[in-house]
């Protein structure tokens, strides 16, 4: 069973809409975390939260807010959805300790129209 | 900044013959980087083949092998002979472990093939 779920797998969405992206861990991880990779790009690093709380943003765009109403959700909210947002958003969690490497989600493939 | 340059895919192999993926790194921002290879089989999320904190070392997993080579900043994969259950995308990564090795800095992945 995956210990990371992400829901839902696929979303379509049209322009200038609201979507929110779910993540649960199962793993007791205190650490959860966003990524996001777009068409023929690298993963790159969006958000890491901490016991509930904001530890980095590294997304320009106050359009994209983490929610986390439990220790092992960690929810992504996108506003005003742009054709630029279609990527695949992985969801990460670990123990916030050093050198472990974070285990990921199946990822939600996002395609905004 | 800092980035992370693997072979571009797609790579295709023939069952039982030998796969090098390249991984070149720089790390401006960080002294001394941890490297990762993840991979991710269809279907499936990103999971963690091997990961090496210390430079000179190698790490191995699943009949994969990297060496942490600091000199050539380079993290280059390895298998001596591949399956057809190999086929997935390879993702190169490196971490800061002075920050806890969560906000990795990945490559593109490269696509790999291996036919029967």
């Amino acid at each position: 069973d995956p210990k990371i779920i992400q829901k839902p797998k696929y979303l379509v969405a049209v322009t200038g809409s609201e979507k929110i992206l779910i993540c649960e861990q199962y793993l007791g991880h205190n650490a959860m975390y966003w990524y996001r990779q777009s068409a023929k790009k690298p993963l790159e690093f969006m958000f890491s939260y901490s016991y509930q709380k904001l530890m980095d943003n590294q997304t320009a765009s106050s359009r994209f807010q983490p929610q986390s109403s439990k220790k092992n959700h960690l929810d992504l909210q996108i506003t005003a959805l742009k054709p630029d947002d279609s990527a695949t958003y992985f969801c990460a969690s670990s123990q916030r300790d050093r050198n472990q490497a974070p285990l990921f989600g199946e990822g939600t493939r996002l395609s905004v129209l | 900044g800092d980035s992370v340059t693997q072979t571009e895919g797609p790579v295709t192999v023939s069952e039982s013959e030998s796969l090098i993926i390249n991984c070149t790194y720089s790390a401006t921002s960080i002294a001394y980087p941890n490297l990762f290879w993840y991979v991710r089989y269809p279907g499936e999320g990103l999971q963690l083949l091997l990961k090496v904190i210390t430079a000179g070392q190698k790490g191995s997993s699943r009949g994969f092998e990297a060496t942490y080579n600091k000199e050539t900043t380079s993290f280059h994969l390895q298998k001596a002979s591949v399956q057809e259950s190999d086929s997935a995308v390879y993702y190169c990564a490196l971490g800061d472990p002075n920050t806890g090795n969560y906000k990795y800095v990945f490559g593109a992945g490269t696509r790999l093939k291996v036919i029967a």
